[in-house]
Formats: structure tokens, sequence, C-alpha cells
């Protein structure tokens, strides 16, 4: 079965460090999304990536973040300058088409641990 | 009325009971409904789609009411397996159906 692949599965930073997280998508979905899940807290919505563009982002979402799709296969978060509160895991996420009835799958995540 | 609230949990069961969660939504215009499971420290994995009252799935069964705006799940014959976290989850009409997760509902089966 397809799956979505992220890497690397933890990435240890400095504050103040910029990292980048990467996705491989399932090859014939065509909405992206990225979530963030602190630790003991619940999913986050980040952002949306359709047509090679943004399509919603949250208040979480802010300058500091940025998303592209370079090579039509891997999806990147790119966090410039870290914070410690941008500790935690984030999760891509894809799906085939539009309509709500159909569910995202996700990739295994990112544990993203700021020091 | 928060976005998507669920029993807290934990719920302690033995193997072979019977569990029921429920979850409440605030937005009476979504249409599509997801649990999703998810184990400690995992990504969500999804476990059922709710789109019209309700469906079943083996020993899973999901049911909606529109009316209330209520979703629940059912698990019967719990397995130590089925320990997990469970998230109702809601699709965000309109735009591109950001999920909308719940804090999630601690299960642990014991024998």
């Amino acid at each position: 079965e397809p799956e979505v692949t992220q890497t690397p599965s933890h990435q240890v930073t400095q504050m103040g460090q910029e990292v980048i997280l990467r996705c491989v998508p399932i090859s014939n979905h065509l909405y992206f999304y990225w979530y963030r899940q602190i630790l003991g807290q619940k999913v986050e919505f980040l952002v949306s990536f359709y047509n090679n563009e943004i399509s919603e982002k949250s208040e979480i979402f802010d300058d500091q973040f940025s998303v592209e799709r370079p090579d039509g296969s891997n999806f990147t978060l790119k966090i410039r300058s870290t914070k410690l509160e941008d500790s935690a895991m984030y999760f891509c996420a894809s799906r085939v088409q539009e309509g709500g009835n159909q569910p995202q799958h996700f990739g295994d995540g990112t544990r993203l641990s700021i020091l | 009325r928060k976005e998507v609230e669920q029993d807290p949990g934990p719920f302690n069961v033995p193997e072979g009971a019977t569990v029921a969660f429920n979850c409440t939504y605030s937005n009476s215009a979504s249409q599509s409904f997801f649990w999703y499971r998810q184990d400690c420290r995992k990504e969500p994995k999804l476990l059922m789609s709710v789109y019209s009252s309700g469906n079943e799935d083996g020993r899973f069964t999901a049911q909606l009411n529109r009316a209330s705006q209520y979703i629940s799940l059912l698990i019967r014959d719990s397995k130590l397996s089925d320990s997990a976290t469970y998230l109702c989850v809601v699709p965000f009409s309109g735009g591109y159906n950001k999920l909308i997760f719940g804090a999630g509902t601690r299960l642990a089966v014991h024998p």
C-alpha cells in the first residue's frame, strides 16, 4: 500500500538554526498538508498546499515557516530561526482529490527537538 | 463550544469488553467525519470514515447524529492491541478541508 514518507525521523537543532523537514506524499495525491503535535497536546493544522501554492495557513504558520514542492515529489517545510517552542512532532499528510469525504493519509512524522 | 470535543479518558477496560467514545463538534455544516487511531508518539492512522448516519467495520461501529452534532465510536470485544488514543477528526467545511482534531480519548485494554 502506498504511503507518505518523512525524513528525518528525528532532528535535533540548536535554537536559532534553520531546519528543513522533508516529505514524499503518495504519488497520485494532489493536496498536501503539514500538521504539528506538541507533546501531550492535540494535532494542529499548519498549512495546506495545492497546485504549487499555499491554499490555507493557520495562525501558527507565520513568517518563520515556509513550504515548497521543488521537484514534483518532495514537499518540504522550512522553519527559520527555530525557537524552543517549535519542539514538536511534525506530520505531513496528503489527500487524493477535492471533497471532504476523502481522508488524509499521514506520514510517520519528524520529531523536532530544539535545544 | 470547542470545535471538536471528546471524552478525555483514560478508559481502562478488560479484554473482551465493549467500550464507547463520544465526540461533539461545533460546525453544523460539517458533512463528513473520521476516527483516527494514534499510538504513543506515532502518526494518526485512519480507522473509520463516517459519512451518513453511521457505519460498521468488524468490531468497530461509528454513529453520527447530525441534529445533536454528535459522533460515537463503539468497540466490541476489545483486544490488547486496541490500546491507543482515538482521535475524533472533522474536516473544516470550505477551503481545502484542513482537519480539526479532538484532543483524543485514551483506551487501555488489560488482560
